[in-house]
Parts: C-alpha cells; sequence; structure tokens
C-alpha cells in the first residue's frame, strides 16, 4: 500500500532562520509527487511537481527535491507570510488520485 | 484564485439528514476529484470522475455519492450524516502535465458541520 510520512509535524521558525522539512515515500510506480501549501480553513495551493530523483524546483524562497525515497521542501530566510501547512502528495494512479501525508504545520515568527 | 469553485461555503445540518455539495472544474478540465479533510485523517481521496464517468473510488462510505455533469460540474451526494461526517471537502480539477502526472487544483471547500 502507499505511504506517505511528513516530518516533522509542526515547525516554529525565527525569520530568516532557513530549515527543510521532509516527505518519506513508499509507492509502486511513482508518477508523480506533489507539494502544496495550505491556509487554515483554504483549498490546498498547488506549489511542485516533481517526477524523478535528482529533479528540483524552485519558487521564491522555496526549492523542492526529490530522492527515490524522499522529498524535501527547503525554506530559505522564511517570512512570516510563509506560515501554513505544507503537504506532500504522491501519485501512482493512472487517473491522478492523490495519496497526501498529514502536513507540516510551519509557523514563521517575526 | 485556482479557478475551481465550490458552494456552498458552509453548512450546518442535523445527524441523519442529507446534503448535496457542489463543484465547477476550471475552464477545460475534464475530472473531477472529491476529498474528504478531517482533523484526525487528514486529506483523504473519496472518488474522481472523468467527463461523466466514474474512473476512481478511494474510502468513501455507502451513504456517500456522486455524480458528474454534461457541463461538467460535479456533485457530492452525502446522506443519513454522522457526527463523524463533519469534515472540510474539496473538490479539485486536473490537469495532465507535460511530465504525465495530473496536476491537481482545488477548490476553497465546503465546510459541513453536522450536529
Amino acid at each position: 500500500e502507499d505511504q506517505v510520512t511528513q516530518s516533522p509535524e509542526a515547525l516554529r521558525l525565527q525569520e530568516g532562520e532557513s530549515s527543510s522539512l521532509n516527505c518519506s515515500y513508499t509507492v509502486s510506480g511513482l508518477r508523480g509527487l506533489f507539494w502544496y501549501r495550505q491556509d487554515p480553513g483554504k483549498g490546498p495551493e498547488f506549489l511542485f511537481t516533481l517526477y524523478s530523483a535528482g529533479e528540483e524546483k524552485e519558487k521564491e524562497r522555496l526549492k523542492a527535491t526529490l530522492t527515490k525515497k524522499e522529498s524535501f521542501l527547503h525554506i530559505t530566510a522564511p517570512k512570516p507570510e510563509d506560515s501554513a501547512t505544507y503537504l506532500c502528495a504522491v501519485q501512482a494512479d493512472s487517473w491522478g488520485k492523490l495519496q497526501f501525508g498529514a502536513g507540516t504545520q510551519v509557523v514563521v515568527t517575526p | 484564485d485556482s479557478g475551481v469553485t465550490q458552494t456552498p461555503k458552509h453548512l450546518i445540518t442535523a445527524t441523519g439528514q442529507r446534503v448535496t455539495l457542489r463543484c465547477s472544474p476550471r475552464s477545460g478540465d475534464l475530472s473531477v476529484y472529491w476529498y474528504q479533510q478531517s482533523l484526525d485523517q487528514g486529506l483523504q481521496f473519496l472518488i474522481q470522475y472523468y467527463n461523466g464517468e466514474e474512473r476512481a473510488k478511494g474510502n468513501i462510505l455507502e451513504r456517500f455519492s456522486a455524480q458528474q455533469f454534461p457541463d461538467l460540474h460535479s456533485e457530492l451526494n452525502l446522506s443519513s450524516l454522522e457526527l463523524g461526517d463533519s469534515a472540510l471537502y474539496f473538490c479539485a480539477s486536473s490537469v495532465l502535465s507535460s511530465g504525465g502526472a495530473y496536476e491537481q487544483y482545488f477548490g476553497p471547500g465546503t465546510r459541513l458541520t453536522v450536529t
């Protein structure tokens, strides 16, 4: 069965203090690994898709990387507006079903 | 704004009742996915439709059903509601990326409270 595990569950950072979030996965036939950002009570917002080991993608202060068993989301010099829950999901199904991890709640204080 | 719309934003109803949640996908997207997000279960896939046909099913309860109409909007019907059905319900639509995966864009959700 496909599994996605995110760590840590919660992360508290000072503004400017860089850190990384981890997403470990076991899946047969990975089609894509996704990162989403979710604000309280809102829908997940798409950030990145990664397809194969060694791939990296960047967007502003966020950088996502992928290995054969894990993905990392690096937050460089975070700002308070980066506070959110970051969700990782894998897609192995040919029709696109996503299996989500439980998320990492990030709080960035000024 | 993802372009996916959901109505209503909030629903408060009593146990045993039936409700209908509505979703319109982004213009041009043929797939609609439904997910449930509760505090203890996280985001769970319920069901997927593609151009009016059911394509994939997750752990969707028998009390729940869905359909996609010719204009591609979708409705999720929840019946015989229980307290445990209280959750956020999200709809997503997708586009096939150049890498071969379906990138899903989520709507704002419907918050269901069963009292």
